[in-house]
């Protein structure tokens, strides 16, 4: 909505990388979060990234921002069929509204 | 603790009519905010409200009302339902404001499927 766009699906096999991409258009966004939603299950927050930060990193996911090209991604090192999914990235502007993506669906092959 | 809580879980109206949602936040947080999901697509900001007050709106008609009470639950009204409201309804609360403030992350509800028939 308003502008966040991403790829719909991805399809990586077990045990590789998978990279989830993102672009956003307003400039004034401050933080960018990347968000989980399993079937019947809510939204999870995965990690979060200041507009001020070029990188991320907790456990197996990297966070990378591209502020110039308003481009985003997700990283998830060593993909497990547990990581299949529909991943949301969101960003926050103005402390007052949230707008997510479309969402990518992730299929992980065992 | 309990999470988020919404009620009910599932609910069909017909066109035309008026429908109330309810969302109870974690204890402790003071901001609630309201998003549709369509079906394939990405949740879509409603509305945001902290300490009973509104502090953000996003993109969706004046048939779209909410509030929030003395105890920071928090009620969705959608009047003169269209076919094109079928959706799931996501309720999330936070400590504090929407930002980036540590340990202010947003808590979703499971969400209430809303069919107009």
């Amino acid at each position: 909505g308003e502008d966040v766009e991403q790829s719909l699906f991805l399809s990586v096999r077990e045990g590789d990388s998978s990279v989830i991409n993102c672009t956003y258009t307003d400039s004034s966004s401050t933080y960018l979060y990347w968000y989980k939603q399993e079937p019947g299950a809510g939204l999870q927050l995965l990690t979060y990234i200041f507009s001020n930060m070029d990188m991320k990193q907790d456990q197996r996911l990297t966070v990378l921002l591209n502020k110039k090209d308003k481009h985003l991604s997700l990283r998830i090192a060593d993909t497990q069929t547990g990581d299949s999914a529909i991943y949301f990235c969101a960003e926050g502007r103005n402390f007052n509204k949230f707008y997510f993506g479309s969402g990518t669906k992730l299929n992980v092959k065992p | 603790d309990a999470g988020v809580t919404q009620s009910p879980t599932h609910l069909i109206k017909t066109r035309g009519q008026h429908v109330t949602l309810r969302c109870s936040p974690i204890s402790g947080h003071k901001s609630v905010s309201w998003y549709q999901q369509v079906l394939g697509q990405g949740p879509q900001f409603i509305f945001q409200y902290y300490e009973k007050e509104e502090r953000g709106r996003g993109n969706f008609p004046d048939r779209f009302s909410a509030r929030q009470f003395p105890n920071y639950s928090s009620e969705l009204n959608v009047n003169a339902l269209l076919l094109g409201d079928s959706a799931l309804y996501l309720c999330a609360s936070s400590l504090e404001v929407l930002g980036p403030l540590l340990n202010n992350e947003q808590f979703f509800g499971p969400g209430t499927r809303l069919t107009v028939l």
